[in-house]
């Protein structure tokens, strides 16, 4: 079981907005900022929002990052076929002093 | 461009010892923390444990402390980990990745090595 907890699955239709939750404690989301990652079919993971909000260059403004208390949120706005991934939450556990991850996310795009 | 690059996994009895090694190009490896993470067969990604970009810190988690050992030689830019009385548990796909400092984002990743462990 999973310290950060994520809905395992998640589906919408091209171009609608779907959101994405991630819950956690004040360990970790309460304390910490919160990192997404979107793993492609048969890739390795990689960086989609880092400090709750922010997106490195390259990846596009349609994914936005939130967080409130111990929740954090991804959303996916105008929603395309290749978004279709796996999308995980991380952050760091101060009373673990590791990181953990939300057990995932699976993006169906119908 | 930047990249890193694990070496081959394999096939590892279950109480056996695994070393792998990851393998940093185009950028300053030892001013960044470095990172392993795996993902059993059809599972989720689950944090190993880091390194500082000195080596002088180092966490891990619960899964595998006391029997993994994060380590790294900055002059051959290469991060390891000695893996031993390896469980089946530990079967999966191994990737290492890279973060300004312990508890920031894992900006880079590497492409995966797996590890079975099996009888």
């Amino acid at each position: 079981q999973s310290v950060l907890t994520q809905p395992p699955s998640a589906s919408g239709t091209p171009g609608q907005r779907v959101t994405i939750s991630c819950s956690g404690s004040r360990f970790n989301i309460g304390s910490n900022t919160v990192n997404w990652y979107q793993q492609l079919p048969g890739t390795a993971p990689k960086v989609l929002i880092y400090n709750n909000n922010q997106r490195p260059s390259g990846v596009p403004d349609r994914f936005s990052g939130s967080k409130s208390g111990t929740s954090a949120s991804l959303a996916i706005s105008g929603l395309q076929s290749e978004d279709e991934a796996d999308y995980y939450c991380a952050v760091w556990d101060d009373s673990l002093n590791a990181w953990v991850f939300g057990g995932g996310t699976k993006l169906t795009v119908l | 461009q930047v990249q890193l690059v694990e070496s081959e996994g394999g096939v590892v009895q279950p109480g056996g010892s695994l070393r792998l090694s990851c393998v940093a190009s185009e950028f300053t490896f030892s001013s960044y923390a470095m990172h392993w993470v795996r993902q059993a067969p059809g599972k989720g990604l689950e944090w190993v444990g880091v390194i500082s970009y000195d080596g002088a810190s180092r966490y891990y988690a619960d899964s595998v402390e006391g029997r993994f050992i994060i380590s790294r030689d900055n002059p051959k830019n290469t991060l390891y980990v000695q893996m031993s009385s390896l469980r089946a548990e530990d079967t999966a796909v191994y990737y290492c990745a890279k973060s300004r400092v312990v508890n920031f984002a894992f900006d880079i990743w590497g492409q995966g090595t797996i590890v079975t462990v099996s009888s």
